[in-house]
């Protein structure tokens, strides 16, 4: 098994460009993540899926949009970048079971916005 | 949101030493994990806890829940320079769905 894998795994882009990140995961899981990781500020929750179809917003989501359209994908688009997205972005998964909440990361994407 | 209070925010130790981390807050978790990033990787799972009081080992490390449920603290015994990389800890608190609350990390450097 791959576990979670994203791509790309680095990018640069110039202020107002779009991009998709996308991300993938073969353990059959029915919950999906993105963060975003900046130095000193842990991991914070952009948006996530609680199964095929669905989205939620998480605790920072402007300048964000994401689709689960299968359930094993969970893409996470920026309409148009701004500097402030230069972060490192991570996915996640985990299973649907109650009482259950151990996430499982990707290897990340860096992206710099110029 | 939530805050959790991850400390040490950096520690530097010889290697074969013993460390210990910890992670408060103000509010009541029903589950705490540690994880470990490497450089340039995606956090990695060390161990979950899902009780009050609970301790819990893998090889070297070992986590408790607080009693409390307030805290969770992180241990890892005789160190060795692969154990280098950034300790985060995460909670789950009732209520939130399945979202995780992390801390900000301990970056931990082992010396030879």
């Amino acid at each position: 098994n791959a576990g979670v894998t994203q791509t790309p795994k680095f990018r640069v882009l110039k202020t107002g460009q779009s991009m998709t990140l996308l991300c993938a995961q073969d353990m059959n899981h029915e919950y999906m993540y993105w963060y975003r990781q900046d130095p000193g500020m842990g991991l914070r929750l952009i948006h996530y899926s609680v199964g095929e179809g669905t989205t939620a917003k998480g605790e920072v989501p402007d300048g964000y949009n994401v689709s689960r359209l299968k359930k094993q994908n969970f893409l996470l688009g920026l309409e148009s970048a701004a500097p402030s997205q230069t972060s490192v972005y991570f996915c996640a998964s985990s299973y649907g079971a109650t009482a259950t909440y151990e996430q499982y990361f990707g290897p990340g994407t860096r992206l710099t916005v110029t | 949101g939530q805050q959790l209070n991850q400390s040490p925010q950096s520690m530097f130790i010889q290697e074969g030493e013993d460390v210990s981390m910890n992670c408060t807050s103000s509010s009541i978790f029903n589950t705490w994990l540690w994880y470990k990033q490497d450089p340039g990787e995606g956090p990695v799972l060390l161990i979950a806890l899902y009780k009050a009081g609970e301790l819990t080992s893998n090889g070297r490390l070992t986590a408790q829940f607080g009693i409390t449920r307030k805290d969770s603290f992180l241990n890892i015994s005789a160190s060795i320079p692969s154990d280098v990389g950034i300790y985060f800890c995460a909670g789950h608190l009732s209520g939130s769905a399945r979202q995780l609350t992390f801390g900000s990390g301990t970056q931990l450097t082992v010396l030879p």
